[in-house]
């Protein structure tokens, strides 16, 4: 089956510590993405990478990193930084030129 | 600044009515205006979309309404069903980053539940 796979489902984390979001897609897409959701927020943009060995900041990549060493690979690590970690989050591909975006099931983080 | 305003937050509807939700946006470089749908601990998944050279598009009982003058998009759910239920979200968007991938910019989301 084709699609992308989150993992873990629920993350804990004690405050403090980073902790990296695994994000896997065998779509062979060139683009992928990592959104936050807060309640009543809709979907945020965190980064996104259109290439291998490339990736963009989105609109609040402040206290997050992310890596794209493979294709299917696109890894988000939450660092201490991030004031406010507790969310769903959510990485999506899109093959280059078209615009429709597929989405993982999510991780939902929660630091305590 | 926002640039997708969605409304209403929530909707409440009977089993088989119509339910309708709206967005307006801004930015008039959007060229492709989906609707996504997303249940309660799932990943929004792509319902319908339009492109600005139609009015209107049905796919079974959703149809996207497309008004370009107003800047202002629609979706409207007919004989609503309780597996409806959901979080609706419109996501239009334009190559911003020029390199061929696309930045979604999602409204706030609005709560559909159909009560039987």
């Amino acid at each position: 089956d084709g699609g992308i796979t989150q993992s873990p489902k629920y993350l804990f984390r004690k405050e403090g510590q980073n902790v990296t979001l695994s994000c896997e897609q065998n779509l062979n897409h060139d683009a992928m993405y990592w959104y936050r959701q807060d309640p009543g927020q809709g979907l945020r943009l965190i980064y996104y990478s259109q290439i291998v060995n490339d990736f963009q900041k989105g609109d609040i990549a402040e206290g997050y990193s992310v890596s794209r060493e493979k294709k299917e690979s696109f890894p988000l690590t939450v660092t201490s930084a991030q004031k406010n970690p507790t969310a769903f989050y959510l990485c999506a591909s899109s093959e280059t030129g078209t615009p429709e975006a597929f989405f993982g099931q999510g991780t939902r983080l929660t630091v305590v | 600044q926002q640039q997708v305003k969605q409304s209403p937050q929530s909707l409440i509807v009977q089993k088989g009515g119509i339910s309708i939700i709206n967005c307006a946006y801004e930015n008039t470089a959007f060229d492709y205006f989906p609707w996504y749908q997303q249940f309660p601990g799932k990943g929004p998944a792509l319902l319908i979309a339009i492109r600005p050279d139609v009015s209107e598009k049905k796919e079974g009982r959703f149809t996207i309404s497309f008004n370009k003058s107003a800047k202002q998009f629609s979706l409207h759910i007919m004989d609503s069903q309780p597996g409806d239920s959901a979080t609706y979200f419109c996501a239009p968007l334009g190559a911003y980053s020029g390199a061929g991938s696309y930045q979604l910019t999602f409204g706030k989301g609005t709560k559909l539940s159909v009560i039987p």
